[in-house]
């Protein structure tokens, strides 16, 4: 079946460090893929997405790009900020039927300043 | 424009008991979808609703069981409440667009606690 596998947690950094979350998937087809963030004391929230290969999705300074040949979907951003602090998830979805995401077990970061 | 609600935010309950989670959708959403978030995991999809039926399950037993109500808002049944049953439970809502987008709005959960 489908799946997603996370970087390993927690990952701490440093206020306008480079950040990589990686995110690797299994899966049948050619998924939609996400990243979804966690903010302390709110509700998941779409970060960005890419719906086949080559795409490159972007939000709030943060990219990450559809790697068919590598099944990957890396989360990057060049400057950290003390805000970004929260629980990544990456997920996949095949756009058929229900509005069924399959995500990682998400990754906690934390920036100091 | 008013985001998705959940209610109760915590309970707890003992095994073999029943529980309902009830969820408002954001306005002008029509689908609603429930996941479970065991601790340290990510959500884990159990099912769809869309004009009041289930169009999509999870690999969730039968004693998980829904609804959908006619505004659209709607409940989390689970039966037989089990100790693996304990979990944030997610409602998630969007708005029907003749696909899955994936783009769904997430309310803050509800954490059960069987005991």
């Amino acid at each position: 079946g489908d799946s997603v596998t996370q970087m390993e947690g927690p990952v701490t950094l440093s206020e306008e460090a480079f950040l990589t979350i990686n995110c690797t998937y299994t899966a049948t087809g050619y998924p939609s893929l996400f990243w979804y963030v966690q903010y302390p004391g709110e509700g998941l929230q779409l970060l960005l997405k890419a719906t086949k290969a080559d795409d490159k999705g972007s939000n709030k300074g943060f990219e990450a790009t559809y790697r068919k040949e590598t099944t990957s979907f890396h989360l990057e951003k060049g400057s950290v900020q003390v805000s970004d602090s929260a629980v990544y998830f990456c997920a996949l979805l095949h756009a058929q039927g229900a509005q069924k995401l399959v995500f990682g077990q998400g990754t906690r970061l934390t920036i100091n300043p | 424009e008013t985001g998705v609600t959940q209610s109760p935010t915590h309970l707890i309950k003992t095994r073999g008991q029943q529980v309902t989670l009830r969820c408002s959708s954001q306005s002008g959403h029509n689908t609603v979808s429930w996941y479970q978030q065991a601790l340290g995991q990510g959500p884990q999809f159990i099912f769809q609703y869309y004009r009041e039926e289930e169009n999509g399950r999870g690999n969730f037993p039968p004693r998980f069981s829904g609804l959908q109500f006619p505004n659209y808002s709607s409940e989390l049944n689970v039966n037989a409440l089990e100790l693996d049953d304990s979990a944030l439970y997610l409602c998630a809502s969007s708005p029907h667009s003749g696909g899955a987008t994936g783009e769904l709005f997430f309310g803050e959960g509800s954490r059960l606690t069987v005991l």
